[in-house]
């Protein structure tokens, strides 16, 4: 029950900002954009989310447009550590609904 | 922040034996764990909902009663895989929510891979 739409794999050069784009445009109002990266062979490992507003922490930052279909998650100085799949997921916040997550993107940083 | 803690990692097993994987969340306590799957190369599918004190709710194609998942107490969740055989071979990966991490985030496991010889 995916809802969301991400390009399958990005290049990125270490050091330079990754700027992974989501489209989530049948988003509901009552809905939050996750981001989850993944990886190789371990569990999913939370980064952010918001709901209409930019948000930022020490990982990342999330810019969701204003209409909210899409959103943008950047990583302002990728390493080769960033390396993962990264899932968009939104996600009611109530009730412990559920995250189903899509096919994600696979960021490739490279040297 | 948030850890749950999955055991054990990496588990082989004959057909036909049952295998049991647990999942606790270690510094907070979770009256909902969810419990995945994941191919090579694949993403997430979300098999079943763990609910403390009550029985699981399944995704739709998942078979109950091939995976008993049992959610004994608010920081401790199993999966079992009953009369295991090749094509369950997977990766399975347990959630729980809440905790430091906060109310609305799930925090993963790292994940159990079993091979079914």
């Amino acid at each position: 029950d995916a809802k969301t739409t991400q390009p399958p794999s990005m290049d990125c050069a270490e050091g330079r900002a990754a700027n992974l784009p989501c489209n989530h445009s049948t988003i509901s109002g009552n809905e939050y954009v996750y981001w989850y990266r993944q990886i190789h062979s371990q569990g999913p490992q939370y980064i952010i989310h918001g709901l209409k507003n930019n948000e930022t922490n020490e990982m990342a930052s999330l810019i969701i447009t204003e209409d909210r279909k899409s959103s943008t998650l950047i990583l302002p100085h990728a390493t080769l550590r960033d390396t993962a799949v990264y899932y968009c997921i939104v996600r009611v916040v109530y009730n412990f609904n559920k995250f189903y997550f899509g096919s994600g993107t696979k960021l490739n940083v490279k040297p | 922040g948030a850890v749950v803690s999955q055991h054990p990692s990496r588990v082989i097993c004959k057909s036909g034996t049952s295998v049991k994987i647990e999942c606790r969340s270690l510094d907070f306590q979770a009256t909902t764990m969810f419990w995945y799957r994941q191919f090579p190369k694949k993403s997430l599918m979300l098999m079943a909902t763990s609910n403390e004190g009550s029985k699981a709710t399944y995704e739709q194609g998942v078979e109950k009663d091939k995976f008993l998942i049992n959610h004994a107490s608010l920081t401790l969740s199993t999966l079992t895989v009953t009369s295991a055989h090749p094509e369950d071979s997977s990766f399975y990966i347990c959630s729980a929510q809440g905790g430091g991490s906060g109310a609305n985030v799930l925090t993963f496991g790292a994940g159990s891979r079993l091979t079914v010889l």
